[in-house]
């Protein structure tokens, strides 16, 4: 089973910066999974990656296969950016079950 | 509506009763799941359908029932419930057929206390 491991817990950060949040697992994987659970509890999928890098406005996220781990960048931070920021992984292989990370508390400040 | 659905939202109820949380969603997506969300545990698989008739056990089905008769439908029961059980579920079910990249959608969450 594949073990997941996120970091920071918790990230604070002032309008405007520029965020970093890591994901790094232990078995080879097909594609990763980042998502975003808004305060209200709600979880929508921001991207899935099997490798390089993709972006979508403000976000990039990024994928090294060879050493099994992930990157989240938010540039220009907002305070709508606050939420909790969870990777997900194949548990094994290409399965379609998942694990999840713990997740990243991130609270942005005016 | 389109989408994936979950009812009840909220839910309270005693030790011991069964519970019966109910997921729809309108794509005729093959794979569904249902994850409970702890604090501490993040999310964890309980049960997951690869399609109408078929399910498996995830990460934690412990106390927990399944059925998938439709492939829109994917029940989640709670035979006899205990505060361990007390949670948040989402449903999920899995987009287009090109297995190596299918992007999640999540149901919007059933908040579930037990008493």
């Amino acid at each position: 089973k594949n073990e997941v491991e996120q970091s920071p817990q918790n990230l604070t950060a002032q309008e405007g910066e520029f965020i970093t949040i890591n994901c790094s697992y232990s078995v080879g994987i097909s594609a990763l999974h980042w998502l975003q659970q808004h305060p209200g509890g709600g979880i929508v999928s921001l991207f899935m990656l099997s490798s390089g890098k993709k972006k979508h406005g403000r976000l990039i996220a990024t994928i090294n296969i060879q050493e099994k781990h992930s990157s989240l960048h938010i540039t220009a931070s907002h305070p709508r950016d606050s939420a909790v920021y969870i990777c997900a992984l194949p548990s094994q292989g290409g399965s379609e079950k998942l694990v999840f990370g713990k997740g990243t508390k991130l609270t942005v400040n005016p | 509506d389109a989408g994936i659905t979950q009812s009840p939202r909220y839910k309270i109820t005693e030790t011991g009763r069964q519970v019966t949380l109910m997921c729809h969603q309108t794509w005729s997506h093959s794979y569904m799941f249902w994850y409970r969300q702890d604090l501490g545990h993040g999310l964890r698989l309980i049960y997951y359908s690869a399609a109408a008739d078929i399910t498996d056990k995830g990460e934690v089905p412990d106390g927990y029932v399944v059925s998938r008769s439709k492939t829109e439908n994917f029940p989640l029961t709670l035979e006899s419930a205990t505060r361990s059980q007390t949670s948040v579920y989402f449903c999920a079910s899995i987009g287009p057929e090109d297995r190596l990249l299918r992007e999640q959608y999540f149901g919007p969450g059933t908040r579930l206390t037990v008493t």
